[in-house]
């Protein structure tokens, strides 16, 4: 049973481009939440999506968005990227019926 | 939101018991404890939770205060596998399948030595 898959793994980008990140949940999870983590800080919430909505966001600027699909898979998308975007972007997924989130291994994303 | 206060780091020797300290003294009634942890160039992992009573499960066991103020997360025999930043977070009762987010601090980083 494959856990929480995430797509790239690294990225590098030049500041002002926007980036697409994926993530496929585990098997049978239907509930998607995005985080950030900074280098030496905890992982900061972003969004949840749930039934292809956007159920909850953080203190993040509409530069961030997301989407979920009908398989439950979903993507972050990141437009005109700062320096201070550079992060290892994290996926989580749920049942909406459990409280354990999986998360996955992440995507290293550099702005340079 | 509530939010949790715990070391900054801790060491432990390997075999030996890790008791990783958490409190929460603005915790409200319904806020569960739940903790993570995330072993070096991995995305967090559950490690258990709980709400009143203490929880054993077969990662480690959660020892929660009577008053609720606080909560201990007890690896009964410390592996180097073990070495990992240990987060302690207090989730809000979800009112509905959508609402659900963890906040995250700096978490204690365990260092076990063998």
């Amino acid at each position: 049973d494959a856990g929480v898959t995430q797509s790239p793994t690294h990225l590098i980008k030049t500041r002002g481009q926007q980036v697409t990140l994926r993530c496929s949940p585990k098997s049978g999870h239907d509930t998607v939440s995005w985080y950030q983590q900074a280098l030496g800080q905890g992982p900061q919430f972003i969004f949840q999506y749930y039934e292809e909505e956007e159920r909850q966001r953080g203190n993040f600027p509409d530069r961030f968005s997301g989407h979920q699909f009908p398989n439950y898979s979903s993507e972050l998308n990141v437009n005109a990227l700062l320096l201070g975007d550079s992060a290892l972007y994290l996926c989580a997924s749920r049942d909406s019926s459990s409280y354990e989130q999986y998360f996955g291994p992440g995507t290293r994303l550099t702005v340079t | 939101d509530a939010k949790t206060t715990q070391p900054n780091s801790m060491e432990s020797n390997e075999e030996e018991p890790v008791h990783l300290p958490c409190n929460h003294s603005t915790i409200s009634g319904t806020d569960y404890i739940h903790w993570y942890r995330q072993l070096p160039s991995q995305g967090p992992e559950y490690v258990i939770h709980g709400l009143t009573s203490n929880v054993n499960n077969r990662m480690a066991s959660l020892a929660i205060a009577e008053d609720r103020k606080s909560s201990t997360l007890i690896l009964h025999r410390a592996t180097l596998r073990d070495a990992a930043v240990y987060y302690c977070i207090l989730r809000p009762l979800s009112s509905g399948a959508g609402s659900y987010q963890l906040t995250f601090g700096k978490g204690t980083k365990l260092s076990v030595i063998p």
